[in-house]
């Protein structure tokens, strides 16, 4: 176990819809990375908060966006969801916003029908 | 811009064969090198590292060492276990990249130990 916990575990919509995944970092991090695991695409990064700001953007769609409250959480918003957005989502954290070690959580399934 | 390209899989081993899965990388800086462990169902587990050339990251009887001249990453283990079958990605990191500290994995490679 990570400390890195992700909700929901599963999540099933349709095209067009907007959904929220939630992640709470290992206690004492600072940092949250957003990456997205798909079979064509493999593992990309997203985005990365720190401390409350945004840090640094990967292959972020602009449908996409995230944020990091002051608990630390983040949450990841998925808009105008397309049949293509169906994928692994997995958030890490590390302890500060300069730091190469980071914990995955296990994950939310996104299936978009 | 930095990549990351591991041998396609899948990779199927007899218990206590000997496993190599080759990973090599392009980056404009000079970046710390890592891999990590995907068991079924899992988030990913970081497995060994390796900040500068010519160390020698290990854990669990893997080992890999960053080598700058080949710009390569293999990761290598004695004799695998059946408890060692999972997908293990190759991973970069390059504080000079845009993307900062984030990780820039390689499409990962399947491993399945057989009895």
């Amino acid at each position: 176990d990570s400390g890195v916990t992700q909700t929901p575990k599963h999540l099933i919509t349709a095209t067009g819809q907007r959904v929220t995944l939630r992640c709470s970092p290992r206690s004492g991090d600072l940092s949250v990375y957003w990456y997205q695991q798909s079979l064509d695409q493999g593992l990309q990064f997203l985005i990365q908060y720190y401390n409350g700001e945004e840090r640094a953007k990967g292959n972020i769609l602009e449908r996409f966006s995230a944020q990091q409250f002051p608990d630390l959480h983040s949450e990841l918003n998925l808009s105008s969801l397309e049949l293509g957005d169906s994928a692994l989502y997995f958030c890490a954290s590390s302890e500060t916003g300069n730091s190469y070690e980071q914990y995955f959580g296990p994950g939310t399934r996104l299936t978009v029908t | 811009g930095d990549s990351v390209t591991q041998m396609e899989g899948p990779v199927t081993l007899s218990e206590e064969a000997f496993l190599t899965i080759n990973c090599t990388y392009t980056a404009t800086g000079y970046p710390s090198l890592f891999w990590y462990v995907q068991y079924p169902g899992e988030g990913l587990q970081l497995l060994l590292k390796a900040t500068k050339a010519d160390d020698k990251g290990s854990n669990k009887g893997f080992e890999a060492t960053y080598r700058k001249e080949t710009t390569s990453f293999h990761l290598e283990k004695g004799s695998v276990q059946v408890s060692d079958s999972a997908v293990y990605f190759c991973a970069l990191s390059d504080m000079n990249s845009n993307s900062g500290y984030a990780l820039n994995f390689g499409k990962g490679t399947s491993l399945l130990v057989t009895p």
